[in-house]
């Protein structure tokens, strides 16, 4: 199965703009890159996904690679309300989703 | 709508006991997961159910764990007989297109 490879942990200051990477080399043509996030104590919650193209909703926006092997999920405004672990997810044409350790994200005041 | 439900949200259990684990998902959803979740890991996926059938279980352990959706509506996953390294918060989740959704979770300790 395809992985993805995540940086272990990252700091923003509150009001700040954050950029997660995420790298996934071996990610096939018909793999969609889904971000989920799980704040403490709560089950994960979706935040957005895409193919090729770059997509914005409400709550964040997904810059994806020209070579699709990268993908960056930017938060435009960092809050307290932003702090948890943050999942890159490749999802296969099969529906399987394989959750990887994640960015702990943590945002200072 | 309402969420997905799981009950119970915590349970203590010693070891070489049994447990059960109950999910109701959102109403329409047809694809049910069971995953999980170790403390400081990400979730790992047990089993899918598309509808009443089984997808995929290839990381459930048979030989204790065992999983049924009946009517294709909820869903409950049993451990029999539970070890000290199932201790973790087993979470469900459903879906009906791209977006999955996540119940709270059960957190299980076994002693």
């Amino acid at each position: 199965d395809a992985k993805t490879t995540q940086p272990n942990s990252m700091e923003s200051n509150e009001e700040e703009p954050v950029h997660l990477p995420c790298n996934h080399s071996t990610i096939s043509g018909t793999d969609y890159i889904h971000w989920y996030r799980q704040l403490p104590s709560q089950g994960p919650e979706y935040v957005i996904h895409g193919l090729t193209s770059n997509v914005n909703n409400r709550m964040a926006s997904l810059a994806i690679a020209e070579d699709r092997k990268s993908s960056t999920l930017i938060l435009h405004r960092a809050t307290l309300r932003d702090a948890a672990v943050y999942y890159c997810i490749l999802k296969t044409s099969y529906d399987k989703v394989i959750f990887g350790p994640g960015t702990s994200l943590s945002v200072i005041p | 709508e309402a969420g997905v439900a799981q009950s119970p949200r915590y349970k203590i259990i010693e070891k070489r006991q049994s447990v059960a684990f109950w999910c109701n998902p959102i109403s329409g959803h047809a694809t049910l997961y069971w995953y999980q979740q170790i403390l400081g890991q990400g979730p790992k996926l047990l089993i899918q159910f598309q509808n009443n059938g089984v997808v995929d279980d290839s990381q459930l352990p048979k030989d204790r764990f065992s999983a049924e959706r009946l009517k294709g509506v909820d869903s409950t996953l049993k451990i029999q007989p539970a070890k000290l390294e199932d201790s973790a918060v087993y979470l469900c989740a459903s879906s009906r297109r791209d977006e999955q959704f996540f119940g709270p979770g059960t957190r299980l300790t076994v002693l």
